[in-house]
């Protein structure tokens, strides 16, 4: 069991559906990530909130759209998404900057996200 | 970000130790170095971190070069639960924005 809860764990959508992946930690954390991991790959950072503000966007086309209502959770809302959007999406968190020492992320076990 | 260079596979027998290397010749002075796993089907595993000193946890042994420009992750004694692919990763004390290299699949073998 992982103390990072994403769901759904599986997700089919066609290409102009909206839906939306959730993610949620109770660890007091306040950074929380996206990433997205294709098959045989390592994942790959999209997003980086940290207190509740995006602190990094690693040029990811804007039919990603994250939110992050509050501390504890973090949401990926997808829309129009194309075929090479099928991938596993993994969201993270740990305890954030200025702890004044090194932190490890703990993460999910992801979304399986397949676009039709 | 500091770029690690890992063998893509490895193989260890079941009960013997697995030593997984790294290289990360490019490492700045406040970069520790993390290791991850990733078990199929699951999201990446914590495993050890490390910034100068030798580490061990619970799970395995972390060998630092002095010059630390490499280091070792040391899995005492496989299982085949161990078998993953193992990420090694240089991250500063203030960013928080992680490279995932390519890993090393080990695979433990019966």
């Amino acid at each position: 069991d992982t103390e990072v809860t994403q769901t759904p764990k599986h997700l089919v959508m066609g290409m102009t559906n909206k839906k939306s992946l959730k993610c949620e930690q109770h660890m007091g954390h306040r950074a929380m990530y996206w990433y997205k991991q294709k098959a045989k790959k390592p994942p790959e950072l999209m997003f980086v909130y940290s207190y509740e503000k995006l602190s990094i966007n690693e040029s990811v086309p804007s039919r990603f759209s994250p939110e992050c209502p509050n501390s504890s959770l973090l949401n990926l809302h997808l829309h129009a998404l194309q075929p090479e959007d099928s991938a596993l999406y993994l969201c993270a968190s740990s305890q954030g900057e200025g702890t004044g020492y090194s932190q490890p992320q703990h993460f999910g076990d992801g979304t399986r996200l397949s676009i039709l | 970000d500091a770029k690690t260079t890992q063998p893509p596979s490895m193989d260890c027998a079941e009960g013997r130790a697995a030593n997984l290397p790294c290289n990360h010749s490019t490492i700045s002075g406040n970069e520790y170095v993390y290791w991850y796993r990733q078990i199929h089907s699951q999201g990446p595993q914590y495993i050890i971190h490390g910034l100068k000193n030798n580490e061990t946890n619970e799970m395995a042994s972390l060998i630092i070069t002095e010059d630390r420009k490499s280091s070792t992750l040391i899995l005492p004694h496989a299982t085949l639960r161990d078998t993953a692919v193992y990420y090694c990763i240089p991250q500063s004390l203030n960013n928080n924005d992680m490279r995932f290299g390519a890993g090393t699949r080990l695979t433990v073998k019966p």
